[in-house]
């Protein structure tokens, strides 16, 4: 099975700065990638399918880049609600495995 | 708009049985895959399984194939995840999540708020 590598693990950023998760396949993956955002204790919410497609209703500081085998996720200004772990998909076929999350924080 | 309602928490001793339920809405239940995931406390997503309620297609992931079982009922529009007998290390939130279009390819869009189940004696 393809396995979904996200770095760093976790990440310490100030309000304003531009943040980059970088999630990599361990085969090409075309650009089957979607971007998860989860909260503490809430459910995961959709922020960026196709590697690239915002999802609607999600701010446009998020966006997503990337093809085959690497992809990024970029926060170009990061808000005091962007506190959350970040979770890469892959979705081409099954099983739809996730990255091991970025924890994101306020320095 | 399409909606997945999961069945309330439950709190079980090892070795009990469980069947966890994630009721779907406002879409053509039939056509559309429902996965499944488990989130231990702390931890991260990991992907269990599937279902297709169409013609019940079920793929498991290695780590979880013989642990659960997946099923639907889709005269009722409801997806199912059982267990014959629970362990401690069953403790999770465990989430049903539609995927977007028809079709295997895609992402999951939306999900069910979540099934907490605790495993303890």
């Amino acid at each position: 099975d393809i396995q979904m590598t996200q770095s760093p693990s976790s990440l310490s950023a100030s309000v304003g700065d531009r943040v980059t998760i970088t999630c990599r396949a361990s085969q090409d993956i075309s650009n089957y990638l979607a971007w998860y955002q989860q909260k503490p204790g809430k459910v995961p919410k959709l922020l960026i399918y196709a590697a690239s497609t915002l999802q609607s209703g999600v701010p446009s500081r998020f966006s997503g880049s990337g093809s085959g085998t690497d992809f990024t996720l970029t926060i170009s200004s990061l808000q005091p609600e962007d506190v959350a772990t970040y979770y890469c998909q892959k979705y081409n076929t099954a099983p739809h495995t996730f990255g091991q999350g970025t924890k994101l924080e306020i320095k | 708009e399409a909606q997945l309602v999961q069945s309330g928490a439950e709190v079980k001793e090892p070795g009990d049985s469980l069947k966890i339920s994630c009721k779907g809405s406002g879409y053509r239940f039939t056509s559309y895959w429902i996965a499944w995931v488990r989130q231990r406390p702390g931890k991260g997503l990991e992907w269990m399984g599937i279902i297709y309620p169409g013609d019940f297609d079920i793929r498991y992931s290695p780590s979880f194939q013989g642990q659960v079982t997946i099923s639907a009922d889709y005269l009722i529009n409801t997806a199912y995840l059982q267990w014959s007998s629970l362990k401690a290390s069953d403790t999770a939130m465990y989430y049903c999540a539609r995927l977007a279009s028809e079709g295997l390819s895609n992402w999951f869009d939306p999900w069910g708020q979540g099934t907490l189940v605790t495993v303890s004696s």
